[in-house]
């Protein structure tokens, strides 16, 4: 089976722009978290979706959502962007939350 | 979930095994352990878990005590390649944590040749 899927790797924005970006689950799985990975604040969970559903929310301020399609796809967004933002934002995937998630490589967001 | 107390770094010989050592004294009956390693600036790679027997794959091996308050990840034959840091996660998979797992900073493990 093909991995988890990140797009894109690589992004630069300025303050106050917004961001997509997009995580395609290994197949089969239903269940994708979403972590932000900073030098200072290390892992840390933004949100969980499960059938379309978001079944779990880190603590993170309203301008970081997420969204889930049919086929498990899914896609986070960040408005009004801060230069704290900069991070690794990482994906994983599951069949369920009851077992193991599956990262993909990440997307490496710069804020200028 | 239940915290983890990891030591900051530790060294291997090449082809030696490696012991990584994690606490956590407060992890309760439901709550299972997982080991996960992230090699420089790319996603963590999920290992083994367990919820009190020993486990094995083809990674590692997972010694969990009796009392479960704590837990020692094995490599037996580490590589250079096995240079990461290693996170030790104590997670309710059933419970409300739906997807969450909390990192904390893990051990950073360095394989000398």
């Amino acid at each position: 089976k093909a991995g988890v899927t990140q797009t894109p790797r690589y992004l630069i924005k300025t303050r106050g722009q917004q961001v997509t970006l997009s995580c395609s689950p290994i197949s089969g799985h239903r269940s994708v978290s979403w972590y932000q990975q900073t030098p200072g604040q290390g892992l840390q969970f933004l949100f969980e979706y499960f059938s379309e559903t978001q079944r779990n929310k880190g603590n993170f301020p309203g301008r970081f959502s997420g969204r889930q399609f049919s086929n498990s796809r899914s896609e986070m967004n960040v408005s009004t962007l801060e230069l704290g933002d900069s991070a690794l934002y990482l994906c994983a995937s599951s069949e369920d939350s009851y077992n193991e998630q599956f990262f993909g490589p990440g997307t490496r967001l710069t804020v200028l | 979930d239940a915290k983890t107390t990891q030591p900051t770094s530790m060294d291997c010989a090449e082809g030696r095994a490696a012991n990584l050592p994690c606490n956590h004294s407060t992890i309760s009956g439901n709550e299972y352990v997982y080991w996960y390693r992230q090699i420089h600036s790319q996603g963590p790679q999920y290992i083994i878990h367990g919820l009190k027997n020993n486990e094995t794959n083809e990674m590692a091996s997972l010694i969990i005590t009796e009392d479960r308050k704590s837990s020692t990840l094995i490599l037996p034959h580490a590589t250079l390649r096995d240079t990461a840091v290693y996170y030790c996660i104590v997670h309710n998979a059933g419970g409300t944590s739906y997807g969450k797992l909390t990192f904390g900073q893990g051990t950073i493990l360095t394989v000398h040749p």
